[in-house]
């Protein structure tokens, strides 16, 4: 069964700083790899996804993520990080060639200071 | 403007009742699915459709109902029989198949007080 792993329950940065939020999932193919934001109380937004082709993935609101083969990961990362990036950030695995159902993470919650 | 509208935002429910949370798209989508949230753990999936009048249990099946009678609307019916039900509740469509693109609603925050 695939799953996926958010190390980082919380994370806390500066306003201005780069963010970098780790996701590793354990699947026997390469799945299709996801990362969602979520305000609170709010429903989840795509950032980005990645199916296959170039590893580095750009998404919206300036975040990128790097699919490594190597080492089951799909981190998401920005280079400087605005006040209003503040939420729970979600990595999502799906089985290849058929995103039928996401399997998520637990959450990685990110607060950022002034 | 399309979209995933999900009903109530709150909801409060004594135990022993069952409740339907509404989740309505505009989207032309042709799957839907609902998820359950709970703090400090990822969404788990309930039940998905991929078609009218067809629906598939997800992970965490027991102690929910659905239908699918019409393409914009899929309730979700937390029954009596579901142990724990307090939690987020999220609805999602996508077109097709797959999840790739899916547009999630604002959720249902359900209490059992």
């Amino acid at each position: 069964a695939q799953s996926v792993t958010q190390p980082d329950i919380h994370i806390t940065v500066s306003e201005g700083a780069s963010l970098e939020l780790r996701c590793n999932y354990s699947y026997g193919a390469t799945p299709y790899l996801f990362w969602y934001v979520q305000s609170p109380g709010q429903g989840l937004q795509l950032l980005l996804k990645y199916f296959s082709g170039d590893t580095l993935v750009q998404g919206i609101k300036g975040f990128e993520a790097e699919f490594k083969r190597s080492q089951s990961s799909f981190n998401l990362r920005k280079p400087s990080v605005h006040w209003s990036d503040a939420a729970e950030y979600f990595c999502a695995v799906a089985p290849p060639g058929s995103a039928r159902q996401l399997t998520f993470g637990s959450g990685t919650q990110l607060t950022v200071l002034p | 403007d399309g979209g995933i509208t999900q009903s109530p935002k709150y909801l409060f429910r004594k135990e022993g009742q069952n409740v339907t949370l509404s989740c309505e798209q505009n989207l032309n989508h042709d799957a839907m699915y609902w998820y359950r949230q709970d703090p400090g753990q990822g969404l788990r999936l309930i039940y998905y459709s991929q078609i009218v009048n067809d629906f598939q249990k997800g992970d965490i099946a027991e102690g929910y109902s659905v239908s699918r009678e019409k393409k914009e609307s899929f309730p979700l019916t937390v029954t009596s029989a579901q142990k724990n039900p307090t939690a987020f509740y999220l609805c999602a469509s996508s077109m097709g198949q797959g999840v790739s693109d899916a547009f999630f609603g604002q959720g249902t925050r359900l209490t059992v007080v």
